[in-house]
């Protein structure tokens, strides 16, 4: 495809379950990042990664948060043991490397997590 | 490490008239600045880029500009109209190429 798809759209899962939210980056942008969006507010950072370096973490607001990015191209966001607070939408965005410090993001349709 | 602030209370503009939207960081200014339009609903589209070298750059209504002494970009719609309601951000990279976003102004044209 041409844009960044994230799924699933929609997720409703029952307290304590575990779920992973997919991203799949427009093939050959090297950096990749994921926030979390709670209605009305500002975009959250969670994770970023940039080509073969160690992810930048420092946004997982616990340790049930984790990501993956396989092959520098497809990331799974995991939130293990899920809370009420951690129902928001969850935004994968990712930017080409060839641009350098201009280039701008290209954000997938989020993934709107329900926790019951 | 780098901040953005931007108003976070809605702007609210008549139909026609100019909406300006403030974006101030708080370190050094970046070699780019970025701003984003955020739907309800769905992610932010990418709108302009203005370069640090570049006072103004213009895009049909849109204009933004970029005061480095101020630390400071506005980002101007002129004959606005209710479509162009929706959340702006504007965005810079830091030291390390991450991409730091404001949180938004949320802006309301009304007819």
């Amino acid at each position: 495809g041409a844009g960044v798809s994230q799924s699933p759209s929609n997720k409703v899962t029952e307290k304590g379950k575990d779920v992973e939210l997919r991203c799949d980056p427009i093939s050959g942008h090297t950096a990749l990042y994921w926030y979390r969006q709670s209605l009305g507010q500002g975009l959250e950072f969670l994770i970023y990664f940039q080509g073969n370096s160690a992810p930048d973490k420092s946004g997982l607001p616990s340790d049930r948060f984790s990501a993956e990015r396989t092959g520098g191209s497809v990331s799974t966001l995991t939130i293990q043991r899920t809370q009420q607070e951690d129902s928001a939408v969850y935004l994968c965005a990712s930017t080409p490397s060839s641009t350098g410090w201009s280039a701008e993001a290209f954000f997938g349709q989020g993934t709107r997590l329900t926790v019951v | 490490s780098q901040k953005i602030e931007q108003n976070s209370e809605a702007l609210n503009i008549q139909e026609g008239k100019t909406a300006t939207l403030t974006c101030n960081y708080t370190n050094y200014s970046p070699a780019y600045l970025q701003w984003y339009r955020q739907d309800p609903g769905r992610g932010p589209v990418f709108l302009l880029l203005i370069r640090e070298n570049e006072k103004e750059k213009r895009k049909e209504r849109l204009k933004v500009t970029f005061d480095t002494t101020l630390k400071q970009s506005l980002f101007h719609i002129t004959a606005s109209q209710p479509a162009d309601s929706a959340t702006y951000l504007c965005a810079l990279r830091d030291s390390n190429y991450q991409l730091i976003w404001g949180a938004g102004t949320k802006l309301i044209i009304k007819p």
